[in-house]
């Protein structure tokens, strides 16, 4: 099993600019997350989804949006983007019978200009 | 709002000592309590999971424990070694979206063991 991957691992856009960040799991996972990583804020949650079709809101969701089309993949996107959101992006996933423990992607490192 | 805080920000001890980190959180109505690793430029590996019925959770060297109703969890490293050193990171998961909410995180203690 690949666990949870992301892609792209780097990339850097001009404000403005318009990208998709991907995350896919293997373990048939019901709930997806999206998190940020930022110095001094530590990991903060802006979207999560509990199953296919489904999305919510997290802490930091303004500026972003979420697709889950399918069970295994979980899309965050970034219409404008601003300065404000270069950051280290994580997505995690979770199933119900195993305590809900989440388990982490390697993370996409996002610089905008 | 669930407030998690770490202490200390930063631990630098000889190898072979036995270490504690601390966790707290401000509100006790937690689903779970998640240990994880981070090492620099990597993701977050997840160390141990406690449940809010439970009290502690061990796993090889490391042993965490969880005191719901006043707040506190802490991990314990055993004969700490040089691969030990990285950051280490508490969140708790709340207890009203029956274990689907996003985890709250602490900003971690970052480690070095010193060989």
């Amino acid at each position: 099993n690949a666990g949870v991957t992301q892609t792209p691992k780097f990339r850097v856009l001009k404000t403005g600019q318009s990208m998709t960040l991907l995350c896919a799991q293997d373990m048939n996972h019901e709930y997806m997350y999206w998190y940020r990583q930022d110095p001094g804020m530590g990991l903060r949650l802006i979207h999560y989804s509990v199953g296919e079709g489904t999305t919510a809101k997290g802490e930091v969701p303004d500026g972003y949006n979420v697709s889950r089309l399918k069970k295994q993949n979980f899309l965050l996107g970034l219409e404008s983007a601003a300065p404000s959101q270069t950051s280290v992006y994580f997505c995690a996933s979770s199933y119900p019978a195993g305590g809900n423990e989440q388990f982490f992607g390697p993370g996409t490192r996002l610089t905008v200009l | 709002k669930q407030e998690v805080t770490q202490i200390p920000a930063a631990l630098s001890v000889p190898e072979g000592e036995n270490l504690v980190l601390n966790c707290s959180f401000t509100d006790s109505a937690i689903y779970n309590l998640q240990w994880f690793r981070q090492d620099p430029g990597k993701g977050l590996t997840s160390l141990l999971l406690i449940q809010s019925s439970q009290r502690e959770q061990t796993s090889g060297r490391l042993n965490a424990s969880l005191d719901k109703s006043s707040g506190r969890s802490t991990l314990y490293i055993a004969a700490s070694q040089p691969g030990d050193s990285a950051t280490y990171l508490c969140a708790v998961m709340p207890g009203s979206g029956g274990g689907a909410d996003g985890l709250t995180f602490g900003k971690g203690t970052h480690l070095i063991i010193q060989p």
